[in-house]
């Protein structure tokens, strides 16, 4: 158990719709990252939040956009759903000040979502 | 970030050593080499990184060579839990903000009975 939460672990949704992937991050780890892994991809970065502020943004959409709370969890917003949308999408986290340089980051088990 | 080159997939015997390879010849100074591995569609996991020297610990050893333009991360008693896809990135130092990780295809192990 990595100690990042991630739900739901699976949805199902139609093209068009909007849906919100829920993240909550290690105790004390300040940093969020989001990626997306559909079959023909692999594992890309979409965006990187430290202590509630964007920090690095990658291949995200347009149609998709993050956050992160004060309580640190954080939110990726997929809407107007299509379906090459569907994929794994894994939320990360990472320590960050007080600690050694180990640029270790703890995965979730991810959310799979599938548009129809 | 330096891009690294993995041979896409790997047998090994169980019980055996596995040692996987990784080309990262345009390695910058200040770049470490991390190894990540994803057992089927769970998240990925931390096993090993390293700067210059050879690191060792409870998952896997990893070697680097002299002129750190390739790495090979030895599994020494490879099990069937070590299937998995083994990613090899090479990434700067973690900052006090966190650094996203870049990943490759990676090599898929097969450990076979």
């Amino acid at each position: 158990d990595s100690g990042v939460t991630q739900t739901p672990k699976h949805l199902i949704t139609a093209t068009g719709q909007r849906v919100t992937l829920r993240c909550s991050p290690r105790s004390g780890d300040l940093s969020v990252y989001w990626y997306q892994q559909s079959l023909d991809q692999g594992l890309q970065f979409l965006i990187q939040y430290y202590n509630g502020e964007e920090r690095a943004k990658g291949n995200i959409l347009e149609r998709f956009s993050a956050q992160q709370f004060p309580d640190l969890h954080s939110e990726l917003n997929l809407s107007s759903l299509e379906l090459g949308d569907s994929a794994l999408y894994f939320c990360a986290s990472s320590r960050t000040s007080g600690s050694p340089n180990t640029g270790e980051l703890f995965f979730g088990e991810g959310s799979r979502l599938t548009v129809l | 970030d330096a891009k690294t080159t993995q041979p896409t997939s790997m047998d090994c015997a169980e019980g055996r050593a596995a040692n996987l390879p990784c080309n990262h010849s345009t390695i910058s100074g200040n770049e470490y080499v991390y190894w990540y591995r994803q057992i089927h569609s769970q998240g990925p996991q931390y096993i090993i990184h390293g700067l210059k020297n050879n690191e060792t610990n409870e998952m896997a050893s990893l070697i680097i060579t002299e002129d750190r333009k390739s790495s090979t991360l030895i599994l020494p008693h490879a099990t069937l839990r070590d299937t998995a896809v083994y990613y090899c990135i090479v990434r700067v130092a973690h900052n006090n903000a966190g650094n996203m990780l870049t990943f490759g295809g990676g090599t898929r192990l097969m450990v076979k009975p």
